[in-house]
């Protein structure tokens, strides 16, 4: 099956800082979701986003689809950004999504 | 709109019973998938229901098991339980209709689950 991988596994940053996390994967996607786990668990969606750039207020994500990996950008780093950061996938003729083992994302005050 | 949302959010359970665990997805949302998340493994695919069918399934055991009803809320059991089952089970529902048209998923809050 298709392998993600996440980088990145943890970051610690200072609050205002920038940083980008990367997700590779092996294999042609139709669909790439990026999502932020809160302390509590819930999967939070982030983006949807399989091929180009989007972007959110402090957050914005790429998708270079024909060199298999995706970039989310979070910019001027809060505290409220701690968690963890998953990005998920999946390929034609199997539409379950398939995680990456996600990034660590602590920002200090 | 409302969420997905599942019940009940936390569970302890003994080795050997089983658990039934509830999503509701949201409004007009007709597919809907479980993952188990796990320290070790990670999040993982459980299976996918669409119009009361399996329409995918996990590598897990066949104690693992799901259904879907007419209103498109959907149960997962797990029967003979094992310690190695204490995991996060999340509930994600889309609007995903046909094989090959991908769609975002929703994910709800999540069922944590302990076995004792």
């Amino acid at each position: 099956g298709i392998q993600v991988e996440q980088s990145p596994p943890d970051l610690i940053l200072q609050e205002g800082a920038n940083s980008t996390l990367r997700c590779n994967f092996s294999d042609s996607v139709n669909n790439l979701q990026w999502f932020h786990q809160n302390p509590w668990g819930q999967l939070i969606n982030l983006f949807y986003i399989p091929s180009g750039t989007k972007q959110n207020g402090r957050l914005s994500a790429t998708t270079v689809a024909t060199e298999r990996y995706s970039l989310l950008y979070i910019s001027s780093s809060q505290t409220t950004d701690s968690g963890v950061y998953f990005c998920a996938v999946s390929n034609f003729g199997n539409e379950k999504l398939t995680f990456g083992t996600g990034t660590r994302l602590t920002i200090i005050p | 709109k409302a969420g997905v949302t599942q019940t009940p959010r936390y569970l302890i359970k003994t080795r050997g019973q089983q658990v039934t665990l509830s999503c509701s997805p949201i409004s007009g949302h007709r597919s809907v998938s479980w993952y188990q998340q796990t320290p070790g493994q990670g999040l993982q695919f459980l299976f996918e229901y669409f119009s009361e069918t399996q329409r995918n399934k996990g590598n897990f055991p066949g104690r693992f098991s799901g259904r879907q009803f007419s209103n498109s809320r959907s149960e997962m059991n797990v029967s003979t339980l094992e310690l190695g089952d204490s995991a996060l089970y999340l509930c994600a529902s889309s609007l995903r209709v046909t094989s090959g048209t991908p769609y975002e998923q929703y994910f709800g809050p999540g069922t944590r689950l302990t076995v004792t």
